[in-house]
Parts: structure tokens; sequence; C-alpha cells
């Protein structure tokens, strides 16, 4: 069964520092990882997915990567401000036979707080 | 971009009574859709895959005859909750698979809707 750990469960940063949100993962047979963003009572933002064969990805000040071999992705975020604070999500998809679109693994989340 | 809204957005009831949320696609027609459960300061736990014309699938532990699911259309899927309980209360989310293959494969597998805050008195 595949499980989806996160790290740290919280973080407080002053605005402006760079930071780095780690998620692991047990079963490497991914077909995908995605970092979502999830606001306070509404539902997920996507952020960034990474495919298997990827290392990284970027968007802005986001920067994801992938170590498929050893289950683990870290999402950095430069130069952070109060509008990033959320609750960030990673998770998994594996493909699953007789599916056409696989069955996604949720990490528990890091709550981030940017205080100004 | 594709679209998939819930409804209502949240509702309370007593216990005992049945709730139904709706997830639709609005823009898109999805033959698979996913429910999932969120407690408070927690994740995202798939409950049960909705499939169009056929039978829901749910996960291990989910109760089938409680979370009724129908996909009646390409278009929604419903979910009821029967005869809800207080540790039924959760925030449940739906979602659908993108229609095109490349926005599954390079930015998002599935799209989310905004979610029903569940409260049972």
């Amino acid at each position: 069964k595949q499980e989806v750990t996160q790290i740290p469960a919280a973080l407080s940063v002053p605005e402006g520092e760079n930071l780095v949100l780690n998620c692991s993962f047990t079963d490497s047979a991914i077909y995908n990882l995605q970092w979502f963003r999830q606001d306070p009572g509404k539902g997920l933002t996507s952020l960034l997915l990474i495919q298997s064969s990827q290392r990284e990805q970027t968007s802005g000040r986001l920067n994801a990567s992938l170590d498929k071999s050893s289950g683990r992705s870290t999402l950095y975020i430069a130069a952070s401000q109060p509008g990033d604070s959320a609750t960030y999500l990673c998770a998994v998809l594996l493909l699953i036979g007789g599916t056409s679109y696989g069955k996604l693994t949720f990490g528990q989340g890091t709550i981030l707080t940017v205080h100004p | 971009g594709a679209v998939v809204s819930q409804h209502p957005s949240w509702v309370i009831c007593k216990s005992g009574t049945s709730v139904k949320i709706e997830c639709r696609s609005l823009d898109f027609q999805a033959t698979t859709m996913f429910w999932y459960r969120q407690f408070p300061k927690q994740s995202l736990m798939l409950m049960a895959t909705s499939n169009e014309g056929s039978k829901a699938t749910y996960e291990q532990g989910v109760e089938k005859d409680k979370f009724l699911i129908n996909h009646a259309s390409l278009t929604l899927s419903t979910l009821t909750v029967t005869s809800a309980h207080p540790e039924d209360s959760s925030f449940y989310i739906c979602s659908a698979p993108p229609p095109e293959l490349a926005a599954f494969i390079y930015t998002d597998t599935q799209y989310f809707g905004p979610g029903t805050r569940l409260t049972v008195l």
C-alpha cells in the first residue's frame, strides 16, 4: 500500500525566506507526483506536476524535484510571501490495472504560515 | 479551463438524516469521478471511484450502504450520506480527470471541486 509522508507538518517563517517542503513515498512505481495548494475551507489548486521520468519542474518561485528511486520529492519556495500561506499537499499517482486514470494518494500536508 | 463544481458548498443536518452532495463537470464530460473525504488537519482520503453507467468502486473500509454514489450522467455524480452521524462531519471533495490526455500527462491528473463542508449535529 502506498504511503505518502510530508515533513514538516507545520512551518512558520518570516517573509522573504526561502523554504523547502519534503515529501516521501513508499512505492516508487508512481506515474507522476503532484504538488497542490489548499487554502482553508477550499479545494485544491495544482502547483506542479512532475512525471516519473523527470527530475524537476519549475513555475515562478516554485521548484519541485523528484528522486523516484529514493521515494522523495521536495518543493522549494523562493522569497516567500504572506500570500503563500496555505496547506501544501503532495500526491502520487499510481496507475491501476483496468483503469484509465489511476489512484492519487495524498500526504497529510504541510501548513505554511508566512508572516510579514 | 475545465471546471468541477460541487453543491452545496456547506450543509448542516441533524443526526439520522440523509444528505446529498452533487459534483458536476461544467464544460466537459467525465465518465469517471472521484470522491474524497478530508477530516480537519488531515489529508484527503479517496472514498470511491464513480463510474458513469456502472457501480462505483469503493475503497477498503468505506461503507457502500452508507455512502451511496450515483453517476447518472456524463456530467453529474452524487454522493448521498445516509443516516448521517456526527462522525461523518467532514469536508467532501470530488474530482474528475481532465478530458485532454495532454493535460493529464503534463499538468493535472484530476480537476478538483471546491468541496462541501458537512456538519452533522
